[in-house]
Order: C-alpha cells, then sequence, then structure tokens
C-alpha cells in the first residue's frame, strides 16, 4: 500500500516554463489537496478536490491549475513558472478527517 | 491573514522536559483541531486531533488541551526524546471543510540528550 505518491521529488525550472507535478493516491479517498510549504508559513491550501470532476481553489491558487479525472489521480500544472514559486509542494488526501500526506516535490524556479 | 497563529517559531528542550506548543484561532466555525509532525524530507503525519466537545485529549506522552472560550489548543510533549526532534504543526478546519484545512506556521523542536 503505497499511500500518496508525488512524482518527482526534486525539479528545478526556469522563469516561463511549465510543468505538471503528479500526485496519486491508492487509498480510494474521494478527496485531493495541493499544499505548498514556505519557511515560516505553514501549509498554504492551494486547490482541492472533492471527487473525480471537481475542484475549487484554495488559499493560494494563482499560478496554478489543476483537474481530476480519475479518484486516483490529482496533478498539479504551473502554467509558466515564477521564482515566487520556488517552494516544497504537498499533496494529501483524505476518507475521513485525517489527511494523509505524499512526500513532497522540492521545485526551484531560477 | 492568518487564522491559525502558532508559537514558538522553534523550542529547544532537554531531554525527558516537557515541550509546549500553542496554537490560536479566530474562526468560531473550526471544530476540529490536529496537530502534524513533520521530519526532513517528509510529508506531514497526524500525530493527534481533538475536537471542542473535550478539554483534553492524550494519547501516550503527547496532550492536546483545548480552551474553546479563549480559542486556543496547545500540544504538550512529556518526557520529550531526541527522536521527537521534528516540526510541529497545530490546523483546524470546520466540519464539511475539512479539505480547507488551515495551518499554523509550524515550530521546529529540538530535543537535547
Amino acid at each position: 500500500n503505497a499511500g500518496v505518491t508525488q512524482t518527482p521529488k526534486f525539479q528545478v525550472l526556469k522563469t516561463g516554463q511549465s510543468m505538471t507535478l503528479q500526485c496519486a493516491q491508492d487509498m480510494n479517498h474521494e478527496y485531493m489537496s495541493w499544499y505548498r510549504q514556505d519557511p515560516g508559513m505553514g501549509l498554504r491550501l492551494i486547490h482541492y478536490s472533492v471527487g473525480a470532476g471537481i475542484t475549487d481553489q484554495g488559499e493560494v491558487p494563482n499560478g496554478y491549475n489543476v483537474s481530476r479525472s480519475t479518484t486516483e489521480d490529482f496533478p498539479l500544472r504551473l502554467l509558466s513558472a515564477a521564482p515566487s514559486q520556488t517552494s516544497v509542494y504537498f499533496c494529501a488526501s483524505r476518507g475521513g478527517a485525517e489527511a494523509f500526506f505524499g512526500q513532497g516535490t522540492r521545485l526551484t524556479v531560477v | 491573514q492568518q487564522q491559525v497563529k502558532q508559537s514558538p517559531q522553534s523550542l529547544i528542550v532537554q531531554k525527558g522536559g516537557i515541550s509546549i506548543i500553542n496554537c490560536a484561532y479566530e474562526n468560531t466555525a473550526f471544530d476540529y483541531f490536529p496537530w502534524y509532525q513533520q521530519f526532513p524530507g517528509k510529508g506531514p503525519a497526524l500525530l493527534i486531533a481533538i475536537r471542542p466537545d473535550v478539554s483534553e485529549k492524550k494519547e501516550g506522552r503527547f496532550t492536546i488541551s483545548f480552551n474553546k472560550s479563549a480559542k486556543q489548543f496547545s500540544l504538550h510533549i512529556m518526557d520529550s526524546q531526541p527522536g521527537d526532534s521534528a516540526t510541529y504543526f497545530c490546523a483546524a478546519s470546520s466540519q464539511g471543510g475539512y479539505n480547507k484545512l488551515i495551518f499554523g506556521a509550524g515550530t521546529r523542536l529540538a530535543v537535547h540528550p
């Protein structure tokens, strides 16, 4: 049972490039979320989904897109990367109140 | 706007001592208050959680104290061990809004032998 799997673990992008952070869960959870973690700011919610085909914005959605075509996958897209998006990104899923987090993707935008 | 304020930012405790981390919230609709533990290079993991119908919850060496009138809750780690050295996050959400977990800024705990 892998839980929540994020890929890649590390990524360096140039300003303006696009990329997709992958997140997959094998717990058949309806709810999935993306957070970014920055020093001194905790984890901030970017986007979340309550089921396949349903997504909504969190606290800091600008510059990010999501989609949810299957229960298992919830990719996060950066359309035009900016240095301000340098961060550690965490995907989480939950079936009840407890959220299970992946191991994170460390993204650097230069 | 920081809805969950956490303090201190960092904490150093000697082995065997008590670690105390405090959080305060603003939104009275919050009714679920978890604490997450994060080790370097790992994602956060649920440590313990409380709902406002109780004032205290204990699991092993970890205790949450909850003060609804003051809108504050705290994590106490008894007999702190070097293996407890990690970053701790408090969080809050409201019923039906579990996806919108609002996190505090985190406390980096170091337990010295």
